[in-house]
């Protein structure tokens, strides 16, 4: 079964850092980008970034850049998403999603982080 | 950056009639556009790429179109599954992605 799942919402208090996994299977883990979206309660979907998973090789937006470091080990054909010093901004849905002709043909199921003091 | 913009935000109608909408982008995209579906508490389906493709599994009641900078979604004959909330989505020249306000679709 193709598919992308994610690890378990997480609390966190502000300026920690918060590690996000994505474990896929049933489909050749290197032969797609793996991106990370977030959605904020009521609010658009904003991209993060991606990893070419065959090289590593990162881009992130830059309004994340410096703050969010995005990873993979292929021998367990997962993505990670970490992101640093979080407010309560961040407080968000996140995502992983299989890119695909400039597009994301397959998603994570979500994983809630909240950011509470 | 890329700015989307969806119309409207709020569309009222009801099983078996046709709804369109709208997506404008402020800079040229090209073929880079794609429609989403999202149910609550659901992660996004892809329902359209690059702007007409139809993807895996679609009914074939969807249908994407347009050219810079307006694009359309069309559902031709509603269902009650259909209602949800759709979200456009661009990939641009500097490989930056960036996602319209969405459009909820409820029954009137």
């Amino acid at each position: 079964q193709v598919q992308l799942v994610q690890s378990g919402a997480e609390v966190k208090k502000p300026g920690a850092s918060v590690r996000v996994s994505c474990k896929a299977s049933g489909y050749t883990f290197t032969e797609n980008a793996m991106h990370w979206v977030r959605q904020a309660s009521g609010q658009r979907f904003e991209w993060l970034g991606w990893i070419f998973t065959d090289s590593g090789v990162t881009k992130y937006s830059q309004k994340f850049q410096g703050r969010v470091t995005i990873t993979r080990d292929t021998s367990a054909t997962t993505a990670y998403m970490e992101l640093h010093s979080l407010t309560s901004e961040d407080t968000a849905a996140y995502y992983c999603a299989r890119g695909f002709q400039g597009t994301f043909d397959l998603w994570g199921q979500g994983s809630l982080v909240t950011v509470s003091s | 950056d890329i700015q989307m913009t969806q119309s409207p935000s709020t569309l009222s109608a009801s099983v078996g009639e046709r709804v369109t909408i709208t997506c404008r982008a402020s800079q040229s995209i090209y073929k880079w556009l794609a429609w989403f579906q999202q149910k609550p508490g659901k992660a996004p389906k892809l329902l359209i790429y690059e702007v007409s493709k139809l993807g895996a599994g679609v009914p074939s009641r969807f249908s994407g179109s347009g050219s810079g900078p307006e694009f359309t979604l069309t559902i031709s004959c509603l269902q009650p599954d259909d209602f949800a909330i759709y979200y456009c989505q661009s990939y641009d020249d500097n490989s930056l992605y960036t996602f319209g306000q969405g459009t909820r679709l409820q029954i009137k």
